[in-house]
């Protein structure tokens, strides 16, 4: 079953704007992952927020986390080409278990 | 270092066919992930190793799927009598370690099983 829920499914933009994609999840969860996909083939880690972390920047990324909501979001700031590809959401619950649940995904084209 | 590798990048079978798909983790990896992926959906989780034992296989489908990792490195993932629903892109991670909230996983660029 899939927890990670994002929104939007497809998001188009201009080379240069920002994207933000959010992502919701159902049960708590020990830490919350964002990935990226290009081609539908292996997924490259972008970043970890732990539960008790409410931000986190790396280079034009930054996360947010709002466990009151559930919800996280992922804002690619000064979009370029090379960014379009797929990305996922994936929790890890903890409490002995060690899978990732990935949501459905946001597929991004950024448009040169 | 190297990354994690899978082997074959594709795999073309035939319905009712046995099939073996290879993982090789990150050196030093005590953790090791198996995922599945169809066609617009989230990666699944099937399975992950802690070492050489099978910690949590509750996602494997049905008894037709099995994997092993008897040495605490490699990993294989066997699939008997395939199914035309068991074609998907199959995933493999690696991590340092189950224990602690940096659990980072690495992927692998997957295996495209196709079954006719």
């Amino acid at each position: 079953s899939q927890q990670g829920e994002e929104d939007p499914q497809a998001l188009s933009i201009q080379e240069g704007e920002n994207a933000t994609m959010n992502c919701s999840y159902k049960t708590s969860i020990n830490n919350l992952q964002w990935y990226r996909q290009n081609s539908g083939r292996g997924l490259v880690h972008l970043i970890l927020i732990r539960s008790n972390e409410r931000e986190k920047h790396s280079g034009r990324l930054r996360v947010t986390l709002d466990t009151s909501k559930k919800s996280s979001s992922l804002l690619i700031t000064a979009s370029r080409a090379a960014d379009t590809a797929s990305y996922f959401c994936a929790t890890l619950t903890g409490a002995g278990s060690y899978q990732l649940t990935f949501g459905k995904g946001t597929k991004l084209s950024v448009i040169p | 270092g190297a990354g994690v590798s899978q082997t074959p990048s594709n795999k073309v079978t035939e319905k009712g066919k046995y099939v073996e798909l290879r993982c090789d983790p990150i050196s030093g990896h005590t953790a090791l992930y198996w995922y599945r992926q169809s066609l617009g959906q989230g990666p699944e989780f099937l399975i992950y190793f802690q070492g050489t034992g099978a910690a949590d296989d509750s996602g494997l489908p049905n008894d037709r799927f099995f994997a092993v990792r008897p040495e605490g490195s490699v990993s294989t993932l066997k699939i008997q009598r395939t199914e035309r629903g068991d074609s998907a892109v199959y995933l493999c991670a690696s991590s340092l370690s189950l224990a602690g909230v940096y659990n980072e996983q690495f992927f692998g660029p997957g295996t495209r099983l196709t079954v006719l």
